[in-house]
């Protein structure tokens, strides 16, 4: 079945730190790939989304490159804040399917 | 995008006793969707609720433990019946609009 995997958390690092979080999954055939954020105490909010390969979903900083031949979506920032601190989950999903999100990897970021 | 409001936003409830989540929509969704997210871990699908129809749950899930009413597109429930101290999660509804999934703040739910 399909899966994404995500690398473990937390991740700590101080502000203005470059920011990687990993992300890869196993799926048949291309599915649209989503990273999300939960803020303390907060349900989902959708940061960007990439729905074919080579796609670049960017938002607040954020970007994630949709890469076929890896099978990878990694989250980038180049400068966090303390404000991103949250729980980031990867999860992909096929057209009018249910999300298949990924055990998630929380950010804490010091000032 | 769909904008989503939960009620109640949490509660605490006792062993035995039944909670209803409500999840209403800012606009005409054919697909709407219920998670559980348990204490630290991610988010697995309950079940989906397309209007006119019955909800489909997903292996694990039943009926008789987590019955859905999806009475009209822009409106659904989620019954937790007879909780037990397992059941305590984050309860969130889901919806689809041209493909991308939109989340409700979620119930947080402890049982006593």
């Amino acid at each position: 079945g399909d899966s994404v995997t995500q690398m473990e958390g937390p991740v700590t690092l101080s502000e203005e730190a470059f920011l990687t979080i990993n992300c890869t999954y196993t799926a048949t055939g291309y599915p649209s790939l989503f990273w999300y954020v939960q803020y303390p105490g907060e349900g989902l909010q959708l940061l960007l989304k990439a729905t074919k390969a080579d796609d670049k979903g960017s938002n607040k900083g954020f970007e994630a490159t949709y890469r076929k031949e890896t099978t990878s979506f990694h989250l980038e920032k180049g400068s966090v804040q303390v404000s991103d601190s949250a729980v980031y989950f990867c999860a992909l999903e096929f057209a009018g399917n249910m999300l298949t999100f990924g055990g998630g990897t929380r950010l804490m970021v010091k000032p | 995008s769909a904008v989503i409001s939960q009620k109640p936003s949490r509660d605490i409830c006792q062993r035995g006793t039944s909670l209803t989540i409500q999840c209403q929509v800012d606009s005409q969704v054919t697909m709407m969707f219920w998670y559980r997210q348990q204490p630290g871990q991610s988010l697995t699908l309950i079940a989906t609720a397309n209007q006119g129809s019955e909800a489909t749950y997903e292996s694990g899930f039943v009926i008789d433990k987590f019955p859905i009413s999806r009475p009209n597109l822009t409106f659904s429930t989620l019954t937790v019946s007879n909780m037990s101290p397992e059941d305590s999660s984050i309860y969130l509804c889901s919806v689809d609009d041209r493909n991308i999934q939109y989340f409700g703040a979620g119930t947080r739910l402890s049982v006593l």
